[in-house]
């Protein structure tokens, strides 16, 4: 059983590129969630998708926007990058079953703007 | 604005003792919490979680500690291992905001022979 997946496990891009960022959750998960973690910091979250909706958001400017496919995989999108968007980026993938908020993260993609 | 604070940055303790990590958080709203563990390049690892109708959970070597009037909570690992030593995360959320984790900044655990 996989669990959750992300691509490129590595990123550089110079300011004022585009960035975007792919997740495949476990199998079963039809809910993701993206997660920004600076160095020294716990991760901040972003937003998150359910049904092809971004169903919540945290406190990231438009500059962020997602996507989220019928087969439940997602996408992260990045515009006009900053020196300060350089992070760990982490998708987490849940159930709506279960009643609980146990999500599950990957690996995450290092993305580094020069 | 930091909802959950964890003020360790980092905790070293011998094998075999005992781990106990604190977190503290300020959104009395916050319903569900869940500690979490990190190695180097990989994702945070689910470890174990509470609600706020308990007081207490355990799973293994692992428990947690919830204190809401003092919006506090506690993991203790006992005994701790060396397989143990990596970065732990609390996490919390609200009933209004289903699956939107607040995670504290972390504690590094190292754990000695």
């Amino acid at each position: 059983d996989a669990g959750v997946t992300q691509s490129p496990t590595h990123l550089i891009k110079t300011r004022g590129q585009q960035v975007t960022l792919r997740c495949s959750p476990k199998s079963g998960h039809d809910t993701v969630s993206w997660y920004q973690q600076a160095l020294g910091q716990g991760p901040q979250f972003i937003f998150q998708y359910y049904e092809e909706e971004e169903r919540q958001r945290g406190n990231f400017p438009d500059r962020f926007s997602g996507h989220q496919f019928p087969n439940y995989s997602s996408e992260l999108n990045v515009n006009a990058l900053l020196l300060g968007d350089s992070a760990l980026y982490l998708c987490a993938s849940s159930g709506t079953s279960g009643g609980t908020n146990e999500q599950f993260f990957g690996p995450g993609t290092r993305l580094t703007v020069l | 604005d930091q909802q959950v604070k964890q003020n360790s940055p980092s905790l070293s303790v011998q094998e075999g003792r005992i781990s106990i990590l604190n977190c503290d958080y300020t959104n009395s709203m916050f319903d569900y919490f869940l500690w979490y563990k990190k190695y180097p390049a990989e994702g945070p690892t689910f470890l174990i979680s509470i609600s706020s109708i308990k007081d207490k959970n355990e799973d293994g070597r692992f428990t947690v500690f919830l204190n809401k009037s003092a919006k506090h909570l506690s993991l203790h690992i006992v005994p701790s291992q060396p397989g143990d030593s990596a970065v732990y995360f609390c996490a919390a959320s609200a009933p209004d905001s289903w699956g939107k984790l607040q995670f504290g900044a972390g504690t590094q655990v190292v754990v000695t022979p």
